[in-house]
């Protein structure tokens, strides 16, 4: 199966400042790769995805970047706010219908 | 609010119990996804159904086991249950069966097993 890596485990930020999120794969033939913000205590939200075919992606302040060769993405947060502060999950796909799960990362934003 | 339901919030049981988690798709969903989520693991998948056929199959024990019904509603039964499963299972939903179709994820349900 696909073993999806996430690094950091915890990140604290100051408010304003900028928050990235990294993600590694072992899959060759994942091309599907979605980002879930996790509040405490509630469901996970996608908050972006991108495709193989695409290298990067950006909605407002959140960008998702993709290196097919290198089997890495990223997540990019900049002026980070209070609001930001919760778990965030990488995923990518694997087989016809799975995701695998990276392990999270909780993001702490200072004010 | 996502549009998937999913019953009970919290149930707690004993050791050697079973129990039957429940999950509504959003309307016009066909596929169902359970995950499992532990402090330790993270997120989990265990099984997804399509239009009430099994289609993947993740980390999911033998003692546990799934369906969808032809309301497309779907049940998780947990047979057997030791304190290791205790958790918090979610389920998700999606439009089809593909894996780059959104998933929308329910409340979950909190399992403490005693």
């Amino acid at each position: 199966g696909e073993n999806v890596e996430q690094h950091p485990s915890t990140l604290s930020v100051q408010e304003g400042d900028s928050a990235v999120i990294k993600c590694t794969y072992s899959d060759s033939a994942s091309n599907y790769f979605p980002w879930y913000k996790q509040e405490l205590g509630k469901r996970p939200q996608l908050i972006i995805d991108i495709r193989s075919n695409v290298g990067e992606k950006k909605d407002q302040r959140i960008a998702v970047t993709l290196n097919k060769t290198a089997k890495h993405f990223s997540l990019h947060i900049t002026e980070t706010q209070p609001e930001d502060s919760a778990v965030y999950f990488c995923a990518a796909s694997w087989g016809d219908y799975k995701l695998s799960f990276g392990a999270g990362t909780t993001v702490t934003v200072r004010a | 609010d996502s549009g998937v339901t999913q019953t009970p919030k919290h149930l707690i049981t004993a050791t050697g119990q079973r129990v039957t988690l429940r999950c509504s798709p959003r309307s016009g969903d066909l596929s169902v996804y359970w995950y499992q989520q532990s402090l330790d693991q993270g997120l989990q998948f265990l099984i997804q159904y399509y239009n009430g056929e099994e289609r993947a199959k993740g980390n999911i024990l033998e003692r546990f086991s799934a369906q969808q019904f032809p309301d497309l509603h779907s049940e998780l039964n947990l047979s057997s249950l030791e304190l290791g499963d205790s958790a918090l299972y979610f389920c998700a939903s999606s439009v089809s069966s593909g894996h780059t179709d959104t998933q929308y994820f329910g409340p979950g349900t909190r399992l403490t097993v005693l």
